[in-house]
């Protein structure tokens, strides 16, 4: 079956450093969603992308943060100088097409920032 | 998106059928019922969704009551690898940004 992988699985950084999360969607899927869960908390949506461009982000995707799909397959989440409040783990998730109503969600990639 | 309201806790022997309620009195008439479950710490899974009719497929089965106003997912057989937090979230529009509460944490006893 297929589904959509992250790498890495957990990355530890220091506070002020860039980090980018990768995500492989699923093939021939088009709409893509990056959300994070800090540890106890809910799951939060932080920004979906769709024909190259961010068609709706959440109040936590600030200035930070940025997503691209720079070789159509790959789909990123980079956050420019990381907080310690960006401790989380980062799930992405991939639709087929407008209609569809289920979202595939990899396996997310947790981030430690110290 | 309507706001929903699930138990913060259900128990469930294996083998026995687990039925986790939820309440949307709010949902509005193009809203769906979607069911997505969390095991441990790995990403959310879908389970089912609905509209206003009842809904089977290999995982579960959905229930919506008449009014919309509550729906209950039904684990038939559920298992100890069904342990997980549960999720009910009503969501119209298919952008895909779904608003995630805090779930049902469902635990499965031998």
């Amino acid at each position: 079956e297929p589904e959509v992988t992250q790498t890495p699985s957990h990355q530890v950084t220091q506070m002020g450093q860039e980090v980018i999360l990768r995500c492989v969607p699923i093939s021939n899927h088009l709409y893509f969603y990056w959300y994070r869960q800090i540890l106890g908390q809910k799951v939060e949506f932080l920004v979906s992308f769709y024909n190259n461009e961010i068609s709706e982000k959440s109040e936590i995707f600030d200035d930070q943060f940025s997503v691209e799909r720079p070789d159509g397959s790959n789909f990123t989440l980079k956050i420019r100088s990381t907080k310690l409040e960006d401790s989380a783990m980062y799930f992405c998730a991939s639709v087929p097409g407008q209609g569809a109503r289920e979202l595939f969600f990899g396996e997310g990639s947790r981030l430690t920032v110290l | 998106d309507a706001k929903t309201t699930q138990p913060t806790s259900m128990d469930c022997a294996e083998g026995r059928a687990a039925n986790l309620p939820c309440n949307h009195s709010t949902i509005s008439g193009n809203e769906y019922v979607y069911w997505y479950r969390q095991i441990h710490s790995q990403g959310p899974q879908y389970i089912i969704h609905g509209l206003k009719n009842n809904e089977t497929n290999e995982m579960a089965s959905l229930i919506i009551t008449e009014d919309r106003k509550s729906s209950t997912l039904i684990l038939p057989h559920a298992t100890l690898r069904d342990t997980a937090v549960y999720y009910c979230i009503v969501n119209a529009g298919n952008t895909g940004k779904l608003i995630f509460g805090q779930g049902t944490t469902l635990q499965v006893k031998p």
